[in-house]
């Protein structure tokens, strides 16, 4: 399984600004994605980031409000912008390896706002 | 609209004892069933996964049973042991994007 690394690994923010989350891994992948736990939930997926094109997102969830990049098949970077209370949440980065199926999330970065 | 429901929402077994839970979906699209664990302050490892063309798979104690016609699937956990007390996620995967069940909080008793 490829090792996933996220930067940072918690924050608190103040409302109305940015934070932006990095997701490493140490082998190329084909597909990375972003995923939100709110405290005590189960996860919901935000967006695949593809490498070289914009990502797509999933109902519910806005190019404005959480920027995603992926500049080459290791990294990825998602921005939550004009934060409120409602976006702490803890968010994770997951890896699709080049066969396909299984799906390897990093560690999460546990956001919290004021 | 939740596509994947799970249950129970929590469990306890004792030390020895089998846990068993249960996911249901309805998208006939899916074709790749995971199960993650998750302990808290972690993200989710990925514990044994299933296709559709598969009625069981086995990896150690941990066994996935599928019902393709039902639309159903589970994990049983055998001879559980405290170090198994975490939240279960089962999940349903169509073109890699993953859609979550509710979670289950699994107590192990010693």
């Amino acid at each position: 399984s490829a090792v996933i690394s996220q930067k940072p690994s918690r924050d608190i923010c103040q409302r109305g600004t940015s934070l932006t989350i990095q997701c490493q891994v140490d082998s190329q992948v084909t597909m990375m994605f972003w995923y939100r736990q709110q405290p005590g939930q189960s996860l919901t997926l935000i967006a695949t980031a593809n490498q070289g094109s914009e990502a797509t997102y999933e109902s519910g969830f806005v190019i404005d409000k959480f920027p995603i990049s992926r500049p080459n098949l290791t990294f990825s970077t998602l921005t939550v912008s004009n934060m409120s209370p409602e976006d702490s949440s803890i968010y994770l980065c997951s890896v699709e390896g080049w066969g396909g199926g299984e799906q390897f999330f990093g560690p999460g970065t546990r956001l919290t706002v004021l | 609209q939740q596509q994947v429901k799970q249950s129970p929402q929590s469990l306890i077994v004792q030390k020895g004892g089998i846990s068993i839970i249960n996911c249901a979906y309805e998208n006939t699209a899916f074709d790749y069933f995971p199960w993650y664990q998750q302990f808290p302050g972690k993200g989710p490892a990925l514990l044994i996964a299933i296709r559709p063309d598969v009625s069981e798979k086995k990896e150690g104690r941990f066994t996935i049973s599928f019902n393709k016609s039902a639309k159903q699937f589970s994990l049983h956990i055998m001879d559980s042991q405290p170090g198994d007390s975490a939240t279960y996620f089962c999940a349903a995967s169509s073109w890699g994007k993953l859609q979550f069940g509710a979670g289950t909080q699994v107590v192990v008793t010693p």
